[in-house]
């Protein structure tokens, strides 16, 4: 069955610390797609990134960058400069082919505390 | 193009009772999930519709239902409250075509159960 790991729950840094959020996931499908989410104390999901279990080729998009790694099953996420505003709950989630992309898995939630 | 909205925003029930939750999709999606998130759990899957037919469900007791009606606005409702069904509930809307498409998620109703 499909399962996403986040094993960390929590994470403390200074502003401008960079930081890296733990993904791994598990799933028999080989055609899946993977998301991270971000959640500020408001509570609506908002959409960070999407990649296809068919594109490996990381990405950098300004302060924020992915690692997705299919030999390990991993899927990181990176924060450089980290701000106060980065304060929130970050979510990977995996949607696969065979449940017809129709369902997210999310992992538990690493929850990043930013502070000044 | 207005988001997905989600009615009530808060709501307080007494255990036993029932509530319907409402969530609104972008317009032109067919496709509406709903997410259960509690502080426990997580976020977890409860059912999706698509084209007024539950597509998809995840692993709930029958308590929890849900329907989806011609404009692909979607309720859930639950019935006999239980102090454990406290939770903000998520709804997600997306095109639903067969190929993948991307879920934008509403805000939520927080349900407390006193």
């Amino acid at each position: 069955a499909q399962k996403v790991t986040q094993a960390q729950t929590e994470i403390s840094v200074v502003e401008k610390e960079d930081v890296t959020l733990d993904c791994v996931y598990e799933t028999r499908d080989t055609t899946y797609y993977l998301f991270w989410y971000k959640q500020p104390p408001s509570g609506e999901l908002v959409f960070l990134i999407r990649r296809n279990s068919f594109d490996e080729q990381n990405e950098i998009s300004g302060r924020y960058s992915w690692n997705f790694q299919k030999s390990t099953s991993s899927f990181n996420f990176t924060i450089t400069a980290s701000q106060v505003v980065d304060s929130a709950v970050y979510f990977c989630a995996l949607s696969e082919a065979l449940a017809g992309y129709s369902t997210l898995t999310f992992g538990k939630g690493t929850m990043l505390l930013v502070s000044p | 193009k207005a988001g997905v909205t989600q009615t009530p925003r808060y709501l307080i029930k007494t255990r036993g009772q029932q509530v319907t939750l409402s969530c609104s999709p972008i317009s032109g999606h067919r496709s509406v999930s709903w997410y259960q998130q509690t502080p426990g759990q997580g976020l977890q899957f409860l059912f999706e519709y698509f084209s007024e037919t539950q597509r998809n469900k995840g692993n709930f007791p029958g308590r929890f239902s849900g329907r989806q009606f011609s404009n692909s606005r979607s309720e859930m409702n639950v019935s006999t409250l239980e102090l454990g069904d406290s939770a903000l509930y998520l709804c997600a809307s997306s095109s639903g075509l067969v190929s993948y498409n991307e879920q934008f998620f509403g805000p939520g109703t927080r349900l407390t159960v006193l």
